[in-house]
């Protein structure tokens, strides 16, 4: 089954502890993505790679880091949290960064953080 | 600036009845427009996908409509049952770059 896993699902932390949420996808895809959802302000990209070792800022990157080591997996770490940093995270995939195609992108079910 | 806009905010329906979504974007130069259906505390499943050449796009009670020239987007959703109640979301791609666009949703709730 085709599928982008997250994990954890919950996380409560405090402040400045470091964490990393991965993420994996069984479908080949080249293109990653990390979101923020907040409320009123919908989703928001912080991070997205093209491929393995290519990866680019979204929209809103501060405070945050990505890797690209294989395709499959493409962890968000957070070095230094803080509480606006709480917010519920998700990961997405497609089979390539989708210009006039009609890549369906795949995302995760989603981490909850909250930073205490 | 490229920017993606929803409405209405929240919707509420009666089970059975019909409604219309709208979506309005000014990114350019327009690659696709896709939108999605969010389930709380799930992540957003794609509904339709259209590029510049398709006008209309159904999927089930679902139909999606684009006006490229406009730069407009609606979402009908036809006899609508209980478990449409999500938030749907406009998402819209650039020919350059690398990023999608994302609308902040229309939450519908159904009503029996």
């Amino acid at each position: 089954e085709a599928q982008v896993t997250q994990n954890p699902r919950y996380l409560i932390t405090v402040t400045g502890k470091k964490l990393t949420v991965t993420c994996s996808q069984n479908m080949n895809h080249e293109y990653m993505s990390w979101y923020r959802q907040d409320p009123g302000l919908g989703l928001r990209q912080i991070y997205y790679s093209m491929n393995v070792e290519v990866t680019d800022k979204g929209d809103v990157p501060e405070g945050y880091k990505v890797s690209r080591k294989e395709k499959r997996n493409f962890p968000l770490i957070l070095e230094s949290p803080s509480p606006n940093q709480t917010s519920l995270y998700f990961c997405a995939s497609s089979l390539g960064r989708d210009r006039v195609t009609k890549n369906i992108q795949y995302f995760g079910a989603g981490t909850r953080l909250s930073v205490l | 600036k490229n920017q993606v806009e929803q409405s209405p905010q929240s919707l509420i329906i009666l089970e059975g009845k019909n409604c219309t979504l709208q979506c309005n974007y000014t990114v350019s130069p327009f690659s696709n427009l896709r939108w999605y259906k969010q389930d709380t505390g799930r992540g957003p499943v794609s509904l339709t996908i259209m590029t510049f050449s398709e006008n209309t796009k159904s999927n089930g009670r679902y139909t999606a409509t684009l006006d490229a020239d406009t730069k407009q987007s609606s979402l009908h959703i036809t006899a609508s049952q209980l478990s449409d109640s999500a938030s749907y979301i406009c998402v819209v791609s650039a020919i350059t770059g690398n990023q999608f666009y994302f609308g902040t949703g229309t939450s519908l709730t159904v009503i029996p």
